[in-house]
């Protein structure tokens, strides 16, 4: 099976930069994708990553090392927009299906 | 691109009771899941179909909940009888193909399941 922790919740301020980490320990590990959620509505795919490094996509990026079997997603210039719950979620063993950890409820704030 | 589309929105129950949740996926997705998302948890995946073949039903409880998509296109997804702890966001989701390097999921709004 797969381990995937994230912290529960978190807050920040508009215009700030926040990190939301995500570890996992998995065998055979395969990528590993950020979905954003907004209350009552579908996650969306924001990012994916297999190879070590980072990756950049406007205000957002994910960052990936899988020696240390740890990710980041970093959000710049917070906007009250982003206030939603960040899932983290990892593929491996050989499936393409990605498990899902219990996601980063986000709270931006004035 | 039209996204997937689910029905109902809502949906309440008694316990006991039968339901269903139908999909439509993305035109041209080949793969689509279920997930169930239980309150302050991520989506917990309960079934994927290819075509209209099941490629993976571990951990569906099979002995309240069926699902199909005998044309390839459309799915329906039943729980007959619910619990209690059945409560959840039903969600479907379709992808291109079985996933290849980076084909990400798109998913419907859910089906909100309350039982009282």
């Amino acid at each position: 099976g797969q381990n995937i922790d994230q912290p529960t919740e978190m807050t920040a301020t508009e215009g700030a930069i926040v990190q939301i980490n995500c570890t996992y320990q998995t065998s055979g590990f395969n990528g590993l994708f950020w979905y954003q959620q907004h209350a009552g509505e579908a996650p969306t795919f924001l990012s994916y990553n297999v190879l070590d490094g980072l990756e950049e996509k406007g205000r957002f990026s994910s960052f990936l090392s899988r020696s240390k079997g740890y990710s980041y997603l970093l959000l710049k210039e917070l906007q009250m927009k982003d206030s939603a719950s960040y899932l983290c979620a990892v593929r491996a063993g050989g499936s393409y299906i990605p498990t899902f950890g219990r996601g980063t409820s986000l709270i931006v704030h004035p | 691109e039209a996204g997937v589309a689910q029905s109902p929105r809502y949906k309440i129950i008694e316990k006991r009771q039968s339901v269903a949740f139908w999909c439509n996926p993305i035109s041209g997705h080949a793969t689509l899941y279920w997930y169930q998302q239980i309150l302050g948890q991520g989506p917990k995946l309960l079934i994927q179909f290819q075509n209209n073949g099941v490629v993976d039903d571990s951990q569906l409880p099979k002995d309240r909940f069926s699902a199909e998509r005998l044309k390839g296109v459309d799915s329906t997804l039943k729980i007959q009888p619910a619990k209690l702890e059945d409560s959840a966001v039903y969600l479907c989701a379709s992808s291109l193909g079985l996933g290849g390097v980076n084909q990400p999921q798109h998913f419907g709004d859910g089906t909100r399941l309350s039982i009282l």
